[in-house]
């Protein structure tokens, strides 16, 4: 199975700052890689599909391909401090990393 | 518009069989490219990939809990069933369904149903 590697696994961080959160795969997956973000209680969303589309909000961007991937929030908004994870969704087994926190500073 | 919803019992207890019901919306089970996957996710931790059922009912699970579980469809209720056996407490979960494919990932999500196992 493809391991993914979710670095950092918390951050703290102020409205308005850039975020960057990185994902690591064991083995190559191309630009086969989405990213969600989840809210207390909540279902997970999806941010971004193959490495870098979708976007929406427009802040929110991913970018990479092979092992290593990037999802960057431009200017943190208030509604954005949550947890985050990347999914491969190369191969099957998919698999997640294992989350990273985003709090208020 | 898409929709999935997941429904099961709340309480099992250990060594019991858990059935979850995913019942869908808004895409057919059989005409696109689009399958249907369980994700699980305990109090507090990490989402976990369980299993996924193909439109032509091709399947893949989890490598860890693969001898546990079944995923199955009845395409007649627009619904996919996920059973897992021998349930353990560490199973206390909540399950989700999700709608995806190679292209999209997973992007539609149902809203989750918390599983406790406790005798």
């Amino acid at each position: 199975d493809i391991q993914m590697t979710q670095s950092p696994s918390s951050l703290s961080a102020s409205v308005g700052d850039r975020v960057t959160i990185t994902c690591r795969a064991s083995q190559g997956i191309r630009n086969d890689l989405a990213w969600y973000q989840q809210k207390p209680g909540k279902a997970p969303q999806r941010l971004i599909y193959a490495a870098s589309r979708g976007g929406v909000p427009s802040r929110f961007s991913g970018s990479g391909s092979g092992k290593e991937f990037t999802l960057t929030i431009s200017s943190l908004q208030p509604e954005d401090f949550a947890t985050y994870y990347c999914l491969q969704h190369s191969a099957y087994p998919w698999t997640f990393g294992q989350g990273t926190k985003v709090e208020i500073k | 518009q898409v929709t999935l919803k997941e429904s099961g019992p709340v309480l099992v207890k250990p060594t019991e069989t858990l059935t979850l019901t995913c019942t869908v919306s808004g895409f057919s089970l059989t005409k696109t490219t689009m399958g249907v996957t369980w994700i699980r996710q305990p109090p507090g931790k990490a989402l976990e990939w369980l299993a996924h059922i193909f439109s032509n009912d091709e399947k893949s699970y989890s490598t860890s809990l693969k001898s546990r579980l079944t995923i199955s469809k009845d395409t007649s209720k627009s619904q996919v069933v996920l059973t897992i056996t021998n349930m353990d407490p560490v199973d206390t979960a909540t399950y989700f369904c999700a709608r995806g494919d190679y292209n999209s990932a997973l992007d539609y999500w149902g809203q989750g149903t918390l599983v406790t196992v406790s005798s």
